[in-house]
This record gives structure tokens, C-alpha cells and sequence, in this order.
């Protein structure tokens, strides 16, 4: 089993309210990324580090924001939950360097914005 | 247009019947082909990873890319009800950034 944690496993909470969805892995892996899964529909990328101090957006439009100060930890944070922002979201992390490709998924937060 | 074009299904099948499930994709510079399962209330984990063109066997999986039609496909033999779940296929340039489809529910019927 691979060692991604994320916290918390569902989560509902008010328009409004800031959030920080948390992620952490233990691997030493430098690339973590941060996907939003809806049913039927695809992962998508919101947001993606390749290291401490490297963040980049994704190809999704995101409100949320991210930091990596250390290696093993990616938090995600709403300043402003929303209803739209009603989804699962998936951590993962990936070994560096060129043609490794194998993400170890968390195993997600369910997000309801009520 | 989609990068990635999956059929969601679901797919409904026997106990011990071959599946086949597959995906097309639209830019030719893909170089990496995964297939990923996820079970419901888990996270996806990697199945079967292709490099280039051709075909990959592990036990009962077989993966195959054929680069010229831009198809790739997953096929399980003597499917068992331990495999229903999503199956997603996933593809990426250099390794970096993943593209996904958006998974085939697959239940086997025991």
C-alpha cells in the first residue's frame, strides 16, 4: 500500500468557510500533484509541485491554492468553499526524474459545500 | 476535444469472460501508457505500464498501444469478481504530468 495520507476522508462545510485539504507522503517523492475527480468524468489537474518551493497550476481552473515548504507535505486550501467546489480530490506523488510514471494516490477527501 | 476519450461503461460481464477495455487519445507526442484501477472509496493505483508502441503481459492483464491509430487497450482474461472497479488509462509526455480518461466501470458477475 502506498504511502499517501490524506485528511481529512470527507469533510462538509458552509459557503464561506476556508478549508485546507491536507496531503502527505512518506516516500521522499518530489513531485506531488493535486487532482479533482467528479463521477463519469476524468481526473483533472489543479494544481502540481515539483519540488520544496515549486507550485504551478493545472490545466483545471482552480480557486484553491497550494504550498510545499517540505517535501512530504502538499496542503490544498478554499479561502472561500463554494458549492461548485463539491467534488473528491486526489493527492498523489511521483519519483523525480525522467520516465518514472508510476503516481501513488492518496485515498481522496470528499468535499461537500452546503 | 478531449485529450483522452474513454467510454465510461459500465461494463457488466461474467465470472471468467475476457474484457476489453479501451481508450483513444489525440496527441501523438504521448510516450508513457498506464492503466490505473481504483476500487470504490480508494485512490487509483497503477495496473500496467507501456513505453512506446506494443504489448505488455502481467498474469491474467495485458496492455497494448498502438501509436499509429492513437488506441490503447487493456484486456483481462478469466475475469474475476475481485476486478470490478473503474479502470482509468492514463498517458503522459515525459512522465511528469499525467492525462486520464475518464475510467470504465467494470463489474464481473459471479
Amino acid at each position: 500500500e502506498a504511502d499517501i495520507y490524506q485528511t481529512p476522508r470527507y469533510l462538509v462545510i458552509g459557503t464561506g468557510k476556508k478549508i485546507t485539504l491536507e496531503c502527505s507522503q512518506t516516500m521522499g517523492h518530489d513531485k506531488m500533484y493535486w487532482y479533482q475527480q467528479d463521477p463519469g468524468m476524468e481526473l483533472h489537474l489543479i494544481h502540481y509541485s515539483y519540488g520544496v518551493n515549486s507550485t504551478e497550476k493545472g490545466d483545471l481552473s482552480s480557486e484553491s491554492t497550494v504550498s510545499r515548504i517540505r517535501t512530504e507535505h502538499f496542503p490544498l486550501t478554499l479561502e472561500s468553499a463554494r458549492p461548485s467546489h463539491t467534488s473528491q480530490y486526489l493527492c498523489a506523488s511521483m519519483k523525480g526524474g525522467a520516465g518514472n510514471t508510476e503516481a501513488f494516490f492518496g485515498q481522496g477527501t470528499r468535499l461537500t459545500v452546503v | 476535444q478531449k485529450e483522452v476519450e474513454q467510454d465510461p461503461g459500465p461494463l457488466s460481464v461474467p465470472e471468467g469472460a475476457i474484457v476489453s477495455l479501451n481508450c483513444t487519445y489525440s496527441n501523438s507526442a504521448f510516450q508513457y501508457f498506464m492503466w490505473y484501477r481504483q476500487y470504490s472509496r480508494k485512490g487509483p493505483e497503477l495496473l500496467m505500464y507501456t513505453y512506446s508502441s506494443g504489448n505488455k503481459e502481467d498474469g491474467r492483464f495485458t496492455a497494448q498501444v498502438d501509436k499509429s491509430s492513437k488506441y490503447i487497450s487493456l484486456f483481462i482474461r478469466d475475469s474475476q469478481p475481485s476486478d470490478s472497479a473503474t479502470y482509468l488509462c492514463a498517458m503522459s509526455l515525459q512522465g511528469n504530468k499525467l492525462v486520464f480518461g475518464a475510467g470504465t466501470i467494470l463489474r464481473v458477475k459471479s
